[in-house]
């Protein structure tokens, strides 16, 4: 089955660009999509198809896509980012996979 | 706006089963996929089946099969979520999320998501 490997905790000051990363066997050729989930919340979509926000979402918020990672990069990081975030892909044989989940801290 | 609202909480006993609803509203129902995702304490979001019901296909991820169906009622925009042979690792909190499909990258995303239903499995 496929796995994707995310980075436990980042941790990051106010102000500052978090970067959390999403690894995969050749996850480039694959679309990757993003959810953030604060404490006691149900998750919220936050980037889709590697790189596309949906309406509501920060610019702040972007993604990226290539060879074993994907990244999702947070500028000017404020308090309100804080959240466990998950990256999720579609696979032929494993169907919907999840990352292990990043717990973004604002320090 | 898109609301999915899913049924309250459960306590069940091992070997019994459970029912989660999940009631949407704000789009035509038929129009997309209904996934079912569940959350176990410390574990990483697991997916586990999905309903279209437009048309009626369902397909269950491989470790629950045999064990969850999935239905639905159109005309209530409702769907179901029935897990059976529960044991304590089924203790978790359980999700329905409207799926979005694109063909030219065979991909499925999720959006938005009902507020969850915890079931607790305990003797």
């Amino acid at each position: 089955s496929y796995v994707l490997t995310q980075s436990p905790s980042v941790s990051v000051a106010p102000g500052k660009t978090a970067r959390l990363t999403c690894e995969g066997d050749n996850i480039g050729s694959k679309s990757v999509h993003w959810y953030q989930q604060k404490a006691g919340q149900a998750p919220v979509l936050v980037v889709y198809d590697d790189s596309a926000r949906p309406s509501g979402i920060p610019e702040r918020l972007s993604g990226s896509n290539s060879g074993n990672t994907a990244t999702l990069t947070i500028n000017r990081v404020e308090a309100g980012d804080e959240a466990d975030y998950y990256c999720q892909v579609w696979d032929g044989f494993s169907d919907g996979v999840f990352g292990g989940g990043t717990k973004l801290t604002v320090l | 706006q898109v609301q999915l609202v899913q049924s309250g909480a459960e306590v069940k006993k091992p070997g019994a089963s459970v029912k989660v609803s999940c009631k949407a509203s704000g789009y035509t129902f038929s129009s997309h996929a209904m996934h079912w995702v569940r959350q176990a304490p410390g574990q990483r979001l697991e997916w586990m089946a999905w309903i279209k019901p437009g048309n009626g296909d369902t397909k269950y991820s491989q470790k629950f099969q045999g064990r969850v169906t999935i239905t639905w009622d159109t005309s209530a925009s409702t769907a179901y979520m029935e897990l059976s042979s529960l044991t304590s690792e089924d203790t978790a909190v359980y999700y329905c999320v409207r799926g979005f499909y694109s063909s030219s990258q065979r991909t499925n995303w999720f959006d938005p998501w009902g507020q969850g239903t915890l079931v607790t499995v305990s003797s």
